[in-house]
């Protein structure tokens, strides 16, 4: 059973421009959640995705967006890129259906943009 | 009202010692408490999870202690071992929803 894939695990970025991170969730689980991760820091949530639309959001600007496909893959897009956007980008599936449900993280994505 | 507090910053704990990571929240509508471990360049490995009902959770050798009315929650790691070196990050979430907010993280360093 594959755990929370994520895609590319690395990324180098250039101060403008825009990035596309990805997540195939855990199977059996449809919902994406995903979190930005600085250096010696705590996860910190982004927005949540199920049934393809976004539920949830953190206090991230509007660069930051988002889409979920049918089959519960994720992308995240990061436009106008700044120095601050490096972090690891993580990935979280969850199962609504489960009550109180187990979020799983993936490896992240480790943008750096200079 | 929205933080999760965690303590200590760093840890080191000799081989079979029993490391305590202690976390606190203020707002009372979290109901769902989980504790992850994360090695350098990995994501975040779920590890054990307990909700406001319960005082205790044990799952191995990592329990969870659990105070309602302090609005504080444990992390203790028995016959702690070299392979539990790590940060720990306790989080608190509310509802069916996938937002966690994370504490600051503790780094363990178990020593032979």
């Amino acid at each position: 059973d594959a755990g929370v894939t994520q895609s590319p695990t690395h990324l180098i970025k250039t101060r403008g421009q825009q990035v596309t991170l990805r997540c195939s969730p855990k199977s059996g689980h449809d919902t994406v959640s995903w979190y930005q991760q600085a250096l010696g820091q705590g996860p910190q949530f982004i927005f949540q995705y199920y049934e393809e639309e976004e539920r949830q959001r953190g206090n991230f600007p509007d660069r930051f967006s988002g889409h979920q496909y049918p089959n519960y893959s994720s992308e995240l897009n990061v436009n106008a890129l700044l120095l601050g956007d490096s972090a690891l980008y993580l990935c979280a599936s969850s199962w609504v259906g489960q009550g109180q449900p187990k979020r799983y993280f993936g490896p992240g994505t480790r943008l750096t943009v200079t | 009202q929205q933080q999760v507090k965690q303590s200590p910053q760093s840890l080191i704990v000799q081989k079979g010692g029993i490391p305590i990571i202690n976390c606190a929240y203020e707002n009372t509508a979290f109901d769902y408490f989980p504790w992850y471990q994360q090695f350098p360049g990995k994501g975040p490995a779920l590890l054990i999870a307990i909700r406001p009902d319960v005082s205790e959770k044990k799952e191995g050798r990592f329990t969870i202690s659990f105070n309602k009315s302090a609005k504080q929650f444990s992390l203790h790691i028995m016959d702690s071992q070299p392979g539990d070196s790590a940060t720990y990050f306790c989080a608190a979430g509310s509802g069916n929803t996938g937002k966690l907010i994370f504490g600051q993280g503790t780094t363990l360093q178990v020593k032979p």
